[in-house]
């Protein structure tokens, strides 16, 4: 069935750091793909999406290309902040299936001063 | 903006008690709203699709009798787990659809609830 594997964490970095959190998935047919965002005490929030080959969802800094051919979707961002400091789901949908989200495991980022 | 309300947001039970979680769409009508459960350190597993005004519709695996889900109205979606045991201690997180039309639907998360069975 379909499947997202991404990077264990904690993931930890200094401020102005450059972040990058691996993504990979398992899918037949298109996917759409997601990263969410967890900050402590709040829900998952979308940070960005993509829907298609070689689409580039972007927001906030953070962006991630939809990688047909390596079935990829990392996520980065150039220079984090100790306010990114939060758990970061990877997910997909199938074709056909947009409510249907299957995530990852999530990846604590963890961003010092 | 869109916002989804869950209540308790931490409960502890004794084993044997029945829980009942609830998940609110605030300022928004939701037909359709998800349940989830996650363990630690992995990922979110969906449990059940809440349809308003019909029964609910689990992923296989979840069981529809130790995890009941009422979808009584636009704005509420209830998660019951009967009989509660050790093993159901878990987080469970609901999200609610907001249809937004031509395509723009939007999926919003509750901040979760903490389960812990003793």
């Amino acid at each position: 069935g379909d499947s997202v594997t991404q990077m264990e964490g904690p993931v930890t970095l200094s401020e102005e750091a450059f972040l990058t959190i691996n993504c990979t998935y398992t899918a037949t047919g298109y996917p759409s793909l997601f990263w969410y965002v967890q900050y402590p005490g709040e829900g998952l929030q979308l940070l960005l999406k993509a829907t298609k080959a070689d689409d580039k969802g972007s927001n906030k800094g953070f962006e991630a290309t939809y990688r047909k051919e390596t079935t990829s979707f990392h996520l980065e961002k150039g220079s984090v902040q100790v306010s990114d400091s939060a758990v970061y789901f990877c997910a997909l949908t199938p074709r056909g299936g947009y409510n249907k989200l299957i995530f990852g495991a999530g990846t604590r980022l963890a961003v010092h001063p | 903006g869109a916002v989804v309300s869950q209540h308790p947001s931490r409960v502890i039970c004794k084993s044997g008690t029945s829980v009942k979680i609830e998940c609110r769409s605030l300022d928004f009508q939701a037909t359709t709203m998800f349940w989830y459960r996650q363990f630690p350190k992995k990922s979110l597993m969906l449990m059940a699709t809440s349809n308003e005004g019909s029964k609910a519709t689990y992923e296989q695996g979840v069981e529809k009798d130790k995890f009941l889900i009422n979808h009584a109205s636009l704005t509420l979606s209830t998660l019951t787990v009967t009989s509660a045991h050790p093993e159901d201690s878990s987080f469970y997180i609901c999200s609610a659809l907001r249809e937004a039309g031509s395509g723009a639907n939007v999926l919003t998360f509750g901040a979760g609830s903490r389960l812990t069975v003793l």
